[in-house]
């Protein structure tokens, strides 16, 4: 299994520019989420799914888009980009909780570090 | 939503020492709580979690005690090793996940 996958490892954008990151998972995991994470800081929930054709915000939604087509990806979309979006962005991946409420156990992709100037 | 405060922000033990990080919760209906390594440049690895009808819970030389009524949980890191040095993330589950701003630990051999 390779697990969680992200590409690219790094890229820079222009302001204004569109760009999307891709992930993938091959755990056959339901829950996938989308994360931020700043210098110093925690991690910031951006999007979440917890299956093929669901999505939803989390914490920071704004100025990002997702989709879930199949269970294997979940494609992250920055529409226009800005300097505050610079940042390192994490994929994970989990399965359903034991009682079914929100994903348990996460499992997290090597990150991709954007650069917005 | 829920804020997650996690203490200290660094943390340097030389080896063969207990190290303990801290955090809080504010959301009584979270219950879950993972606690994450990440090393450099490289994506947070799960190393224990605890769910909240459980206080206690260990795994070698890493235990996670949960204290719900005051909303705060600990990593208890014993016998430390230069390979624990990274930086740790505590996190809580309510109806999403809330990270803490992480403890970057370094252990001097």
């Amino acid at each position: 299994n390779a697990g969680v996958t992200q590409t690219p490892k790094f890229r820079i954008l222009k302001i204004g520019q569109s760009m999307t990151l891709q992930c993938a998972q091959d755990m056959n995991h339901n829950y996938m989420y989308w994360y931020r994470q700043d210098p110093g800081m925690g991690l910031k929930l951006i999007y979440y799914s917890v299956g093929a054709g669901i999505t939803d915000k989390g914490e920071v939604p704004n100025g990002y888009n997702v989709s879930r087509s199949t269970t294997e990806d979940f494609p992250l979309r920055l529409e226009l980009a800005a300097p505050s979006q610079t940042s390192v962005y994490f994929c994970a991946s989990s399965p359903w909780d034991r009682d079914g409420s929100f994903g348990e156990t996460q499992y997290f992709g090597p990150g991709t570090r954007l650069l917005v100037l | 939503g829920e804020n997650v405060e996690q203490h200290p922000s660094t943390l340097s033990v030389q080896e063969g020492d207990s190290a303990v990080i801290k955090c809080t919760y504010s959301d009584s209906a979270s219950n879950y709580f993972p606690w994450y390594k990440q090393e450099l440049g490289k994506g947070p690895q799960l190393i224990i979690d605890i769910r909240s009808n459980v206080g206690e819970k260990k795994d070698q030389r890493i235990a996670v005690t949960l204290n719900k009524t005051a909303k705060h949980f600990s990593l208890h890191i014993t016998e430390t090793q230069p390979e624990d040095s990274a930086v740790y993330f505590c996190a809580s589950r309510g109806n999403q996940f809330y990270f803490g701003t992480g403890t970057s630990l370094t252990v001097i051999p």
